[in-house]
């Protein structure tokens, strides 16, 4: 198994411009995640997804766009990028809830962006 | 929502010492308590995680603790080894499905 896949690694975008961040992954998770990492904190939550069709908000969605039409997929949309969406992006994945507790999430690689 | 504090921010230890980090959370639905390790420039971790069922977990030279009665729970790393230096991120969990991290802690295992 990949696991969890990001594209790309790395990205320079200018401000108002607009990209979509990928993520896949091959363990038929039912949960996918979007956090953020600015340098020196710990992550914040996007979005996140409980399955095909439903996607909810985390802390801090302002500026953002998602979608979970299949299992696998989870694209993150940026839409008129700003300096202050300049981060690491990492996606991450869990089974479901199991006797009411959560499951291990696994990330990946991240995705660096840069608006300038 | 759930807010996670975590201490200390930086942590210096001798090879071989033990290093502690804390952590406590607001959240009495919370139920899960992972920890992540993370290396310069890589992804997250599990290194080792908790649920409320139980007050104390081991592997090997880590261990967790968890008391519910003060919502804390702490990492114990025992003979620290150099390949032990990295951020360090708590998080505390529940049935919505999501976690809520704190802000990490430095460790840094001088030789």
């Amino acid at each position: 198994n990949a696991g969890v896949t990001q594209t790309p690694k790395f990205r320079i975008l200018k401000i108002g411009q607009s990209m979509t961040l990928q993520c896949t992954q091959d363990m038929n998770h039912n949960y996918m995640y979007w956090y953020r990492q600015d340098p020196g904190m710990g992550l914040k939550l996007i979005y996140y997804s409980v399955g095909a069709g439903i996607t909810d908000k985390g802390e801090v969605p302002n500026g953002y766009n998602v979608s979970r039409s299949t299992t696998e997929d989870f694209p993150l949309r940026l839409e008129l990028a700003a300096p202050s969406q300049t981060s690491v992006y990492f996606c991450a994945s869990s089974k479901r809830l199991r006797d009411k507790y959560q499951e291990t999430q696994y990330f990946g690689p991240g995705t660096r962006l840069l608006v300038l | 929502g759930e807010n996670v504090e975590q201490h200390p921010s930086t942590l210096s230890v001798q090879e071989g010492d033990s290093a502690v980090i804390k952590c406590t959370y607001s959240d009495s639905a919370s139920n899960y308590f992972p920890w992540y390790k993370q290396e310069l420039g890589k992804r997250p971790q599990l290194i080792i995680d908790i649920r409320s069922n139980v007050g104390e977990k081991k592997d090997q030279r880590i261990a967790v603790t968890l008391n519910k009665t003060a919502k804390h729970f702490s990492l114990h790393i025992t003979e620290t080894q150099p390949e032990d230096s990295a951020v360090y991120f708590c998080a505390a969990g529940g049935h919505d499905y999501k976690l809520s991290f704190g802000a990490g802690t430095t460790v840094t295992v001088r030789a």
